[in-house]
Formats: structure tokens, C-alpha cells, sequence
């Protein structure tokens, strides 16, 4: 089966950067998504990750290390509007199927 | 990319109906999922839908409560059956664009409450 663990909340300042860990076991594994998903809204994807490795897109980056079953989401130059939930998934060996984390609440103070 | 929308948007029901969800893509697509979101929660997988095959559902899940129809490759519905206070979710669908490999699009999802 598939599992993947990630913390209920973070808060950060406004202006800061702020790191989401994602862990997952699988027993296949075909790469790491990360979606936002603000209150009210549907999720939009952010990022993916097949490799080791980081990959930037503007503010966000993401990582993955496949052999320590682990990667994160860097948000940088936080903005309030990055106040929102974000999920790892993990796209199951053999199928399309996404297997979602809990999730992230994450709240941008002033 | 894709854009999706889906009706009703929300819906308040008595136990025991039954409401189907409708979701509509701009463009064809092959793959189509069907997710459930309790607020505050994550997605659960219902089902994956493929044109001109029966739904694949996730353990839990079974086709005397969820059908799914997936007529064409632009629309998909999903109705829940004899609904029980527990539905009461957000039903969310989702398509795969295969050229955008391992990116899923979402609709804007229904708010169902079932009293």
C-alpha cells in the first residue's frame, strides 16, 4: 500500500520561506506531485518530481530524494495569498492513480 | 491545460435520494477520476473512469452506490446513491492530459449535504 505523512500546519511570516515535508511509503513509485488547494477551491498542481533532485518554478521548488523516501515543497518570498492546504501525492506504479498526503495547512502572517 | 466544470455546484439532500454530478471537459481526454473531500481533509480516490470501459473503483467504493458513466471523452457523471449523512462531501472530478504527463486538472468540485 501506499502512505504518505506531512505535517497538519505550518505558519511563517510574511516575506520568509517556509519548508513542507513530504515521506511516503510505496510500493511502486513513479514520482511526487505537490498541489495547493486554497479554502473553497479546487487543487491546482504545482510541481513534479521523477528524479532526484530540485526543481524550481519561480518561488516554488521542489525536492525529491528517492532513497530516503522523501521530498519537500520550498515556498519563498511568502505572499498571504500563499495561505492555503498543500499535498504531496505520489502517483501509483502501473496505473494514473494519485494517492494524496493529509496535508498542509499553511497560514501567512503579516 | 484544461478547463473543467461541474454541476450542481452544491447540494442539500434528504437521506435515502439520490443526485448525479456532472462533469464536463474542454478538450477529449482519456483518463477521469472521481475524488471525495471531506473539508479540511485530503482527496480520496472513488473511481477512474476511462471512455468505452467500466469504472475502476478503489476499495471501499462500489458501483451500486457510486455509478459512474463516461459516455464520451468530455463528460463523465457520478451519482450517489441512497445517500446516508456520511456522503455529505465535496465531490471533486479530475482528468488526466496525458501530453502533461503526471499532472492532474480538478474541477471546481460539488458541495453535497446530505439531512
Amino acid at each position: 500500500g501506499q502512505s504518505l505523512e506531512q505535517p497538519s500546519e505550518v505558519t511563517a511570516v510574511e516575506g520568509a520561506i517556509v519548508q513542507i515535508n513530504c515521506t511516503y511509503q510505496t510500493s511502486g513509485f513513479y514520482g511526487l506531485s505537490w498541489y495547493q488547494q486554497h479554502d473553497g477551491g479546487a487543487p491546482t498542481f504545482l510541481s513534479y518530481n521523477a528524479l532526484d533532485g530540485l526543481e524550481e518554478t519561480g518561488r516554488f521548488s521542489s525536492f525529491l530524494s528517492r532513497s530516503d523516501s522523501y521530498g519537500y515543497l520550498l515556498l519563498q518570498e511568502l505572499q498571504m495569498k500563499d495561505s492555503a492546504s498543500y499535498f504531496c501525492a505520489v502517483r501509483e506504479s502501473g496505473s494514473y492513480k494519485l494517492i494524496f498526503g493529509s496535508g498542509t495547512r499553511l497560514l501567512v502572517r503579516p | 491545460s484544461a478547463v473543467i466544470s461541474q454541476k450542481p455546484s452544491r447540494d442539500i439532500c434528504q437521506r435515502g435520494t439520490s443526485l448525479t454530478i456532472q462533469c464536463q471537459v474542454d478538450s477529449q481526454v482519456t483518463m477521469m477520476f472521481w475524488y471525495r473531500q471531506q473539508p479540511g481533509q485530503s482527496l480520496t480516490l472513488i473511481a477512474t473512469a476511462n471512455q468505452g470501459s467500466e469504472a475502476t473503483y478503489e476499495s471501499g467504493f462500489v458501483i451500486d452506490k457510486f455509478p459512474i458513466s463516461r459516455p464520451n471523452l468530455t463528460f463523465s457523471t457520478l451519482t450517489v446513491s441512497n445517500m446516508s449523512p456520511e456522503d455529505s462531501s465535496i465531490y471533486l472530478c479530475s482528468v488526466e492530459m496525458v501530453r502533461d504527463s503526471y499532472e492532474q486538472y480538478f474541477g471546481p468540485g460539488t458541495r453535497l449535504t446530505v439531512t
